[in-house]
């Protein structure tokens, strides 16, 4: 039962352009989405969270938007530089247990120059 | 930053595995997650003040400790073929209070059971 869904395993983006990743969950009960990232062979790296009680929030070049009604979740990251090729996950958790992040299967994002 | 050892090793169905992590400075929290191949991570169990804290889906042949100086051990008893994963182990502060603040991982330790 997969509660947190990245349907896209990979996605090809030109450098300065916008890259969007996206998540879809199935509980409605989540009340807070993060994304890491991560590189090859090295654990993954926070980047930006949400709580259910938002619908976008913005730190930098990155900005994450929360559509509650449709249960889906985005990642903007503009522009896109190549440092950003990586597998970016999706995760959310529930207030009563929010030391267990539930994760999405990963998109693999590559910038192409 | 989070250390784990070892990074790679193999195993054979049946034996019993011991995985390491050295958490961040000042982190009182270690939370374990294994991650099979093409999947997201998996919550394993979590770590706080010695206390296991909260524990996901996993049987009890998966076992942890949390030391004075907060490293932690993850213990994995009859080994299965399907045990074969990347394990991480992230720390964080206060029982891993996810909004006030996120986790942070070690690179993982590769588990190959054959």
């Amino acid at each position: 039962d997969q509660q947190v869904k990245q349907n896209s395993p990979s996605l090809s983006v030109q450098e300065g352009r916008i890259s969007i990743l996206n998540c879809d969950y199935t509980n409605s009960m989540f009340d807070y989405f993060l994304w890491y990232k991560k590189y090859p062979a090295e654990g993954p790296t926070f980047l930006i969270s949400i709580s259910s009680i938002k619908d976008k929030n913005e730190d930098g070049r990155f900005t994450v938007f929360l559509n509650k009604s449709a249960k889906h979740l985005s990642l903007h990251i503009v522009p896109s530089q190549p440092g950003d090729s990586a597998v970016y996950f999706c995760a959310a958790s529930f207030m009563d247990s929010n030391y267990q992040l539930i994760w999405g299967a990963g998109t693999k994002l590559i910038i192409k120059p | 930053g989070v250390t784990q050892s070892p990074t790679h090793l193999i195993k054979t169905r049946g034996q019993q595995v011991t995985l390491r992590c050295s958490s961040q400075s000042g982190h009182n929290t270690v939370s374990w997650y294994q991650q099979a191949l093409g999947q997201g991570p998996q919550f394993i169990f979590q770590y706080y003040r010695k206390e296991e804290n909260g524990r996901g889906n996993f049987p009890p042949r998966f076992s942890g400790l949390q030391f004075p100086n907060d490293s932690s051990e993850l213990n994995v008893n009859a080994l299965e073929l399907d045990d074969s994963a990347l394990y991480l182990c992230a720390s964080s502060l206060d029982g891993g209070q996810v909004p006030t603040g996120e986790l942070f991982f070690g690179e993982g330790s590769r588990l190959t059971v054959l």
